[in-house]
């Protein structure tokens, strides 16, 4: 079975601070893994990795992808009190997506001012 | 661009009742699906459309139709509502299976008494 995880879970911090959060995939097939960020309404899009290894940054933001050790990290640097949100971490499959995305369960993260 | 849509946002049903969420897009993309949300299980795939004509199961079938009878429209049906049914519904999209971000709506949130 697919299954993909997420960690932590919950997380509260000090803004400012730097965030590490972390996603493990166990799955067959492997494509590709996105990171979606979702406020109060629905997910926002932020990056898209594959097996390449290339980082993607965005401002603040960047994550990597690690084939070796099938995980993902997600780094958030100086957070601000709008940072907080659920990351939700998924993985594509190589049927192309046909059969949708494969979501962790999140971490929420709180940023404290 | 609207982008994807759902309606209603907010819907209350009784246990047994029927109703359809509806979901639209004008973006013209050929990849539809409709997840849940429910507090710590992150989003689950419900039914998924490659095309017009064409859906097929997630992974949480059960209790639900779908039809694809145009590009833009996915609706999605409750037969018989029950309280286990009770979730964040969002409706994603996406320019076909070989693009693997997919946009999300505003989400419909129901609740089966």
């Amino acid at each position: 079975e697919d299954k993909v995880v997420q960690s932590p879970l919950s997380l509260v911090v000090h803004e400012g601070d730097t965030v590490t959060l972390n996603c493990s995939y166990e799955v067959t097939n492997f494509r590709s893994l996105l990171w979606y960020k979702q406020e109060k309404k629905a997910p926002t899009f932020l990056f898209m990795l594959t097996s390449s290894g290339i980082e993607k940054k965005s401002g603040r933001l960047s994550s990597i992808l690690d084939k070796k050790e099938l995980s993902s990290i997600l780094n958030i640097t100086a957070t601000q009190t709008g940072d907080s949100a659920i990351y939700l971490c998924a993985v594509v499959l190589s049927g192309g997506g046909a059969d949708g995305l494969t979501f962790g369960k999140g971490t929420h993260l709180i940023i404290q001012p | 661009n609207a982008g994807v849509t759902q309606t209603p946002k907010f819907q209350v049903l009784k246990t047994g009742q029927s109703m359809t969420l509806q979901c639209a897009q004008d973006m013209n993309h050929e990849y539809m699906s409709w997840y849940r949300q429910d507090p710590g299980m992150g989003l689950r795939l419900i039914h998924y459309s490659v095309g017009a004509g064409i859906t097929d199961q997630g992974e949480v079938p059960n209790g639900y139709n779908v039809s694809r009878s145009t590009t833009e429209d996915f609706p999605l049906r409750l037969l018989s509502a029950a309280p286990s049914q009770t979730s964040v519904y969002f409706c994603a999209s996406s320019p076909g299976t070989g693009v693997y971000e997919q946009y999300f709506g505003p989400g419909t949130r129901l609740t089966v008494t």
